[in-house]
């Protein structure tokens, strides 16, 4: 079946680096979504990419998705404490949706 | 509009007993997945109903099981709880039809002793 895998696991940075999580799929996605779950919360949706080598940004924040449509980033500019929490990508083949295990992120001020 | 509700939001069981959750979806959304959720694990998918059927399911043992009313409420059970069960349970709505975003709950904290 459909397999999703996140790296890295863990990032821990200091306030004004750059971040950036990676997300991999064993079969072509249809589209791949991003959501953040912030420490004792719950995953809320950030954005979707649909397109081969689909682009976009939301303030510091730039996502990708790969020409083959098995991969997708996101890069973090300048890391603020606001940015702490577990970052998850989903891809989503036809109408199954799998996450990744996600990448926890920790921002030392 | 309302958004997704779970219920219970805590919950402590003892190992051999059952348990059911429950799932209210945002109205209009036919799609509730459900995901297990312990720390380090991320999240698992446990299953997906769609229109009051199991669109999809992930590698759980049959312990565990849910089903979808014709509301599109869901309920989640487990049965026969080990200690390993302890964890979040959210489950998610969306509108099903192709690409479109999934809104969580609060989630249900599972806690087996």
């Amino acid at each position: 079946g459909q397999q999703v895998m996140q790296i890295p696991q863990y990032q821990h940075v200091q306030e004004g680096e750059d971040f950036t999580t990676y997300c991999n799929s064993s079969t072509t996605l249809s589209n791949i979504q991003w959501y953040k779950q912030r420490p004792g919360g719950h995953p809320v949706f950030l954005i979707q990419l649909v397109k081969s080598g689909e682009v976009k940004k939301q303030k510091r924040l730039t996502f990708q998705f790969g020409e083959a449509k098995k991969n997708s980033s996101l890069h973090i500019t300048a890391t603020q404490t606001t940015d702490v929490g577990t970052y998850f990508c989903a891809g989503q083949n036809n109408n199954d949706m799998r996450f990744g295990a996600g990448t926890r992120l920790t921002v030392k001020p | 509009k309302a958004g997704v509700t779970q219920t219970p939001r805590y919950l402590i069981k003892t190992r051999g007993q059952q348990v059911t959750l429950s799932c209210s979806p945002i109205s209009g959304h036919r799609s509730v997945s459900w995901y297990q959720q312990t720390p380090g694990q991320g999240l698992q998918f446990l299953f997906e109903y769609f229109s009051e059927t199991q669109r999809n399911k992930g590698n759980f043992p049959g312990r565990f099981s849910g089903r979808q009313f014709s509301n599109s409420r869901s309920e989640m059970n487990v049965s026969t709880l080990e200690l390993g069960d302890s964890a979040l349970y959210l489950c998610a709505s969306s509108l099903g039809a192709g690409a479109s975003e999934a809104f969580f709950g609060q989630g249900t904290r599972l806690t087996v002793v």
